[in-house]
C-alpha cells in the first residue's frame, strides 16, 4: 500500500489560503489521491481528487507535483467552519476484486482562528 | 443523496459481550467497508465487502467478523467485546470498481462510539 505523511496540526487565519501539504513517495502509477475532511462528531466527507493534473471544485483545488510524490490541498478562503482533520489517501486497486481498498492516515488538524 | 445509516450513535457494552454494530446504505453500493477511529491512529480499516456474501479482512481484524447477506446492509460483530475495542466506528459505502476509479469515493455514516466497560 501506498502510505501518506501529513503535519498532525495547522492553524490557519480566517478568510485566508490554508495550504495543507501531503506526501506520498511510495504511490504507485495507477493510484489516485483522495482528500476527504473529517468535522468533529461527523463521519468523513469526500472534497476532491486527482491523478496528474491539478483539480479544483468548489470546494477545494488540488495540487500534485509533477513526480506524484506529494500533493497540497488548497482551502482558497478559509472559513471557521473548515475546521476538521483532513485526509489525504492514496486507493490501492485490489488486483482481483472489485473493492478498492484505501488506507487512512492520521490526518492534518486544521484550526480556522478568527 | 446517498445516506449511509448506523444502527446507534452510542452503545454501551459489558467485556464478553457480543455486539452487533449495522450499516445500511440507500444507494446500491456494491461496496461496504468498517473502519475504527481512535485518537493519535486516523481511521484503520477492519473489513470491508465488495458483494453480498463476500468480504475481505482489512489492516486489523483481529476480534471482528462481518456479515454482508444484503446489498445494503454490513454488520460488524465482535463476538465477545473487550476494552480494547472502545472506539468510533465507522461505516462507509462506495460504487465498484478498483481504487482508481474516480467514481469510488466512499460515503460515511456518522459513526458509532462504542464503549466497553
Amino acid at each position: 500500500d501506498a502510505k501518506t505523511t501529513q503535519p498532525p496540526s495547522m492553524d490557519c487565519a480566517e478568510g485566508r489560503a490554508a495550504n495543507l501539504p501531503c506526501n506520498h513517495s511510495t504511490i504507485s502509477g495507477n493510484e489516485y489521491v483522495y482528500w476527504y475532511r473529517q468535522i468533529h462528531s461527523q463521519g468523513p466527507q469526500y472534497i476532491i481528487h486527482g491523478l496528474k493534473n491539478n483539480e479544483t471544485n468548489e470546494m477545494a483545488s488540488l495540487i500534485i507535483t509533477e513526480d506524484r510524490k506529494s500533493s497540497t490541498l488548497i482551502l482558497p478562503h478559509a472559513t471557521l467552519r473548515d475546521t476538521a482533520v483532513y485526509y489525504c489517501i492514496v486507493s490501492d486497486p485490489l488486483y482481483n476484486t472489485n473493492a478498492g481498498k484505501s488506507t487512512f492516515g492520521d490526518g492534518t488538524t486544521l484550526t480556522v482562528k478568527p | 443523496d446517498v445516506k449511509v445509516t448506523q444502527s446507534s450513535r452510542y452503545l454501551v457494552k459489558r467485556t464478553g459481550e457480543k455486539v452487533f454494530l449495522e450499516c445500511v446504505q440507500d444507494m446500491d453500493h456494491e461496496n461496504m467497508f468498517w473502519y475504527r477511529q481512535d485518537p493519535g491512529l486516523g481511521l484503520r480499516l477492519i473489513y470491508f465487502s465488495y458483494d453480498v456474501k463476500m468480504k475481505e479482512k482489512g489492516d486489523i481484524p483481529e476480534g471482528y467478523s462481518v456479515s454482508r447477506e444484503k446489498k445494503e446492509r454490513f454488520s460488524l460483530i465482535l463476538e465477545s467485546a473487550s476494552t480494547n475495542q472502545t472506539s468510533m466506528y465507522l461505516c462507509a459505502s462506495s460504487l465498484p470498481g478498483p481504487g482508481l476509479a474516480p467514481e469510488n469515493e466512499q460515503y460515511f455514516g456518522p459513526g458509532t462510539r462504542l464503549t466497553v466497560t
